[in-house]
């Protein structure tokens, strides 16, 4: 059964930083495309970041370059999201997703997601 | 960057139909067969219902379907059912511009 458990969501002033983790079983992580998607309270889901399976090829929403860094340890079955000079609109659920992945070429949707994990940016 | 435009709400009674529908831009829906649906109950994890517009995985029942004219893509799901209640978000390929992806706002459909 594939699961993907996200940690490391907390409270954190404007300026601050978090790191995000999502662990992965299930499936062979290393095969796998993986994203992570943001939901802020009361909106709707945004997608945040994409890395390859090598994480030789990382992706970001506008809003984030320069500031939140996706990786991954695929020895450890591991995602995570660096999240730097963290802002009250950062404040959101963020979810791990899966992007299904065949011959090594990716598709463009998510089939398994985590259950997230809740950020908060306030003073 | 193009957006997604969904319907805030829709509703319908047991047993009935609905179809939610998806608007975008020429360059995004007009261009890529990567239309996605989700479906998101609170505090639950979102849920794939379709992807690549109109092909449904393995487990989602055969009420719901999707399909695409032009700039529009849409969801239906016919015989609703109280279950069935639930945000729903549709979703695209961005294309060249992020090499990512792009989420309609949401539409919250209600089973009377």
């Amino acid at each position: 059964e594939v699961q993907l458990v996200e940690s490391g969501g907390g409270l954190v002033q404007p300026g601050g930083s978090l790191r995000l983790s999502c662990g992965a079983s299930g499936f062979t992580f290393s095969n796998y495309w993986m994203s992570w998607v943001r939901q802020a309270p009361g909106k709707g889901l945004e997608w945040v970041a994409n890395i390859k399976q090598d994480g030789r090829e990382r992706y970001y929403v506008d809003s984030v370059k320069g500031r939140l860094t996706i990786s991954r340890d695929n020895a450890k079955s591991s995602l995570y999201l660096q999240m730097n000079s963290l802002r009250a609109e950062d404040t959101a659920v963020y979810y791990c997703a899966r992007v299904p992945t065949a011959r090594g070429l990716r598709s463009y949707f998510f089939d398994y997601w985590g259950q997230g994990t809740l950020v908060t940016v306030s003073s | 960057q193009s957006a997604l435009t969904q319907p805030r709400s829709v509703s319908g009674s047991p047993g009935q139909s609905v179809t939610i529908s998806c608007t975008g831009t020429s360059n995004v829906l007009g261009v890529y067969n990567y239309v996605s649906w989700y479906q998101h109950h609170p505090a639950k994890a979102p849920k794939l219902m379709i992807y690549d517009v109109s092909q449904r995985p393995s487990g989602v029942p055969d009420r719901f379907s999707g399909s695409k004219s032009g700039n529009t893509a849409s969801l239906t799901i016919s015989g609703l059912q109280a279950e069935d209640e639930a945000h729903y978000y549709c979703c695209s390929y961005a294309g060249s511009y992020t090499f990512g992806e792009l989420f309609g706002g949401g539409t919250k459909l209600t089973v009377l």
